[in-house]
């Protein structure tokens, strides 16, 4: 199956700096590559996906790459606020199957 | 729209007796429900699929005996936890799979999460 590896596992930054987050797969299948917001004791929140016909996408302050060849991906986030500050999880999802096979999550704190 | 609820949010249980969780898609079909485990600072690891109408498919070392699924319904799955022992303490999640006519195709809808503690 899928094997996902997420990269770091805690994240310190200071506010209005950059943060991001890697993640490996090794299924070269996999097309469908979300990832997710948590916060304790809360169920994750999808914050942007990205499939594998495209490179980059981006929403505000949030973006995320995918390189097929290389089979990783990538969280950006931009002008970080204390809010941001959370548990995010990387996954990656084989078309027809559709488990989602989620990274061992980064911590994030954004330092006021 | 794409919601999915969870009962009960919290449940503590003594050793050997059995807890039933219930997933819900409130406003949406789910062909297929996960269900995931969620250990203290840990990833979330799949249990099992859960399809309607048929049998789940479950992860490899995860004891379908143990776990029972059952997808009666297009907006219900539910995860029994026979003979629940200290060590199935957990966090549960399920999400559901909306058809293509929703949102966007392989999105997941996650529940809010069931906390198990079994004394």
């Amino acid at each position: 199956g899928e094997n996902v590896e997420q990269h770091p596992s805690t994240l310190s930054v200071q506010e209005g700096d950059s943060a991001v987050i890697k993640c490996t797969y090794s299924d070269s299948a996999s097309n469908y590559f979300p990832w997710y917001k948590q916060e304790l004791g809360k169920r994750p929140q999808l914050i942007i996906d990205i499939r594998s016909n495209v490179g980059e996408k981006k929403d505000q302050r949030i973006a995320v790459t995918l390189n097929k060849t290389a089979k990783h991906f990538s969280l950006h986030i931009t002008e970080t606020q204390p809010e941001d500050s959370a548990v995010y999880f990387c996954a990656a999802s084989i078309p027809g199957a559709n488990n989602l096979f989620f990274g061992t999550g980064t911590r994030l704190t954004v330092i006021p | 729209g794409a919601v999915v609820s969870q009962h009960p949010s919290r449940v503590i249980c003594k050793s050997g007796t059995s807890v039933k969780i219930e997933c819900r898609s409130l406003d949406f079909q789910a062909t297929t429900m996960f269900w995931y485990r969620q250990f203290p600072k840990q990833s979330l690891m799949l249990m099992a699929t859960s399809n309607e109408g048929s049998k789940a498919t479950y992860e490899q070392g995860v004891e379908k005996d143990k776990f029972l699924i059952n997808h009666a319904s297009l907006t219900l799955s539910t995860l029994t936890v026979t003979s629940a022992h200290p060590e199935d303490s957990s966090f549960y999640i399920c999400s559901a799979l909306p058809g293509q006519t929703l949102i966007s195709y392989n999105e997941q809808f996650f529940g809010p999460g069931t906390r198990l503690t079994v004394l």
